[in-house]
């Protein structure tokens, strides 16, 4: 029981360049989020997926899309990858259990953009 | 606009002390406040959480106060240890519709010897 993978662990881009980050979960949780992770900013919310086939905008969205490819795995894509993007990115999951919906996270993927 | 506040944003203390983090939220919606507990080069890690129906919760050294009517709530670690040193992350939920959380901006604790 891996719980959250996220792929890859580290990723230096160029200004301009594209990159998709993968995440998976074995633990057949409905939802999926994606936060960045920055100094002094805490967790900021990218985008989730309440459900499989859904998916919806957090607080910094600029800049990124989604995928929710099936009920396992929510994938960050950024287009065109600027500085301002270097960050630690990392993948949740999360269900309804009685009165609780603890977020598992991922280890994190650390991003430079150059 | 930041809706979830938390204080101090670094904390030092000594083995066997009391360590406190405070939080305050915005949104009278929000009906779930967790605690996450960061490593280095980890993850977060779910703490401890409670509901907005009970003033304290108690699980071993942690303790969460709340306060609904100042929209408050905090963490206390007793006897504090070296092994608590991490990054410490309230949180704010709205149950349903994703059941996502905002995080405050996190609180780096050093416990020293």
């Amino acid at each position: 029981n891996a719980g959250v993978t996220q792929t890859p662990k580290f990723q230096v881009l160029k200004t301009g360049q594209s990159m998709t980050l993968q995440c998976a979960q074995d633990m057949n949780h409905n939802s999926m989020y994606w936060y960045r992770q920055d100094p002094g900013m805490g967790l900021r919310l990218i985008y989730y997926s309440a459900s499989e086939g859904t998916t919806d905008k957090g607080e910094v969205p600029n800049g990124y899309n989604v995928s929710r490819l099936n009920k396992r795995e929510f994938s960050l894509r950024l287009e065109s990858a600027a500085p301002s993007q270097t960050s630690v990115y990392f993948c949740a999951s999360s269900e309804l259990l009685g009165r609780s919906y603890e977020q598992y996270f991922g280890p994190g993927t650390r991003l430079t953009v150059t | 606009q930041q809706q979830v506040k938390q204080s101090p944003q670094s904390l030092i203390v000594q083995k066997g002390g009391i360590s406190i983090i405070n939080c305050a939220y915005e949104n009278t919606a929000f009906d779930y406040f967790p605690w996450y507990q960061q490593f280095p080069g980890k993850g977060p890690a779910l703490l401890i959480a409670i509901r907005p129906d009970v003033s304290e919760k108690k699980e071993g050294r942690f303790t969460i106060s709340f306060n609904k009517s100042a929209k408050q709530f905090s963490l206390h670690i007793m006897d504090s240890q070296p092994g608590d040193s991490a990054t410490y992350f309230c949180a704010a939920g709205e149950t349903g519709g994703g059941n996502k959380l905002t995080f405050g901006t996190g609180t780096q604790l050093k416990v020293e010897l």
